[in-house]
Formats: structure tokens, sequence, C-alpha cells
């Protein structure tokens, strides 16, 4: 398995713009989580699902921000409209229960002007 | 709601010396814990993961510790590289919803 596979892996847009990120995680995991990353806070959880259900968002930020999971092997957070302070890396991660390792992606690093 | 701390949060040292990093977390109610590296601009690397059972995990020159009880783990690396050169994450997984809480990290030079 090629393991957990994020796409673009850099994006630069303008703000007001719609941003999408898409993740496919590795075959077979039931659980799906996205990650933001700054250095002002960290790694901070958005959103994950099980099943391809979503089971907590409550760190998506706001509004502007929605994850979707159509199938088992496809994931997108989008944001709409992007704003500079969503600038960060984001990262996908994949797991085959809860109990086991999380594989992460290489990440998208993006960046609003 | 889990806080996780890693302490330092940065590390110098020269090759060759054995070093430990540190976690704490403030709540025990955990299935697991993971160290993961990461480099500049790279993504996560999985290092070693122990259930919320087990007492220690070891790979290679690398060793980990849990502690529920004083809600500390350690990551213990012998023989240091300059390839160690990385920051490390500590992250626990939640034991009722399955999300994971990370550390801020600490980040590693290892000066050859």
């Amino acid at each position: 398995d090629a393991g957990v596979i994020q796409s673009p892996r850099h994006e630069v847009t303008e703000m007001g713009q719609e941003v999408t990120l898409r993740c496919k995680p590795i075959s077979g995991h039931d659980y799906l989580f996205w990650y933001r990353q700054t250095m002002m806070r960290g790694l901070e959880l958005l959103i994950y699902f099980n099943n391809n259900v979503p089971i907590d968002d409550s760190g998506m930020p706001e509004d502007r921000f929605s994850a979707k999971m159509p199938n088992a092997s496809f994931s997108t957070l989008k944001i709409q409209p992007s704003e500079p302070r969503d600038s960060a890396v984001y990262f996908c991660a994949s797991s085959p229960d809860r109990v086991l390792a999380a594989f992460f992606g290489q990440g998208t690093r993006l960046t609003v002007v | 709601k889990q806080e996780v701390t890693q302490i330092p949060a940065a590390l110098s040292v020269p090759e060759g010396e054995n070093l430990v990093l540190n976690c704490s977390f403030t709540d025990s109610a955990i299935y697991n814990l993971q160290w993961f590296r990461q480099d500049p601009g790279k993504g996560l690397t999985s290092l070693l993961l122990i259930q919320s059972s087990q007492r220690e995990q070891t790979s290679g020159r690398l060793n980990a510790s849990l502690d529920k009880s004083s809600g500390r783990s350690t990551l213990y690396i012998a023989a240091s590289q300059p390839g160690d050169s990385a920051t490390y994450l500590c992250a626990m997984r939640d034991a009722n919803a399955g999300k994971s809480t990370f550390g801020d990290g600490t980040t590693l030079t290892v000066k050859p």
C-alpha cells in the first residue's frame, strides 16, 4: 500500500477563494482524521470519521470549514471562503481501528494570501 | 479535556549521547500513546505505539515507556546520531472516542 495520499502537496490561493483538500486513506482503515498544524497551535484535530460517518467535528474552527467522506477511499476538506489565517499544513491520517497506530499523509501546505 | 505537554521544547546534544524526551498528559483514560517523528516540511512518521496495558516498547535505539499513574511517557534515544535530528511528538489516543491529542513536540538537534 502506498500509505495515506494527500493532494495537492502545496496550495496557494487568494483570500475568498474556495479550497478543497483531498485524502485517500490506507485501504481497509476504518478511521480517518483531518488535522491542522500551525506554529502557534501545533497539531489540532479538526474532524474524524469512522466507517465514512463523521464522529466528532468539534475541532472544525467555523462554518467555513466542511469535510466529507463519500466512500471508504476518499475524503475532502473544504474551506469556503478561505482566509489568510487558514494558512497551515493540513494532515490526513487513517487507522485500522481506534486502538491501533495512525498513519499520516505528507500533508497539504496551504497558503492563503 | 486531555492536555499533552512535552518538555523540553528544544534540545541540542552532541552525537553519541543518550537522551530522554518527556511527555506528560492529564487524563489517564487512554487507549494508547504514540510517538512520532516529523522532519521539516514533512509528514509524521510513527515511531512507537504503546497500548494502555503496556509499560514500554522498543524499536532499535528507541525505547518508549508509559506510566499512566503519573501521567507520563518518555522516549529514550540511545547513541544519538545527526540523522535523529527532527521534531518528536507524542499523542494520546482517547479511550472513549478514538481521537488523538498531540503535544507541541520537542525539536531535537544532534550535532556531529
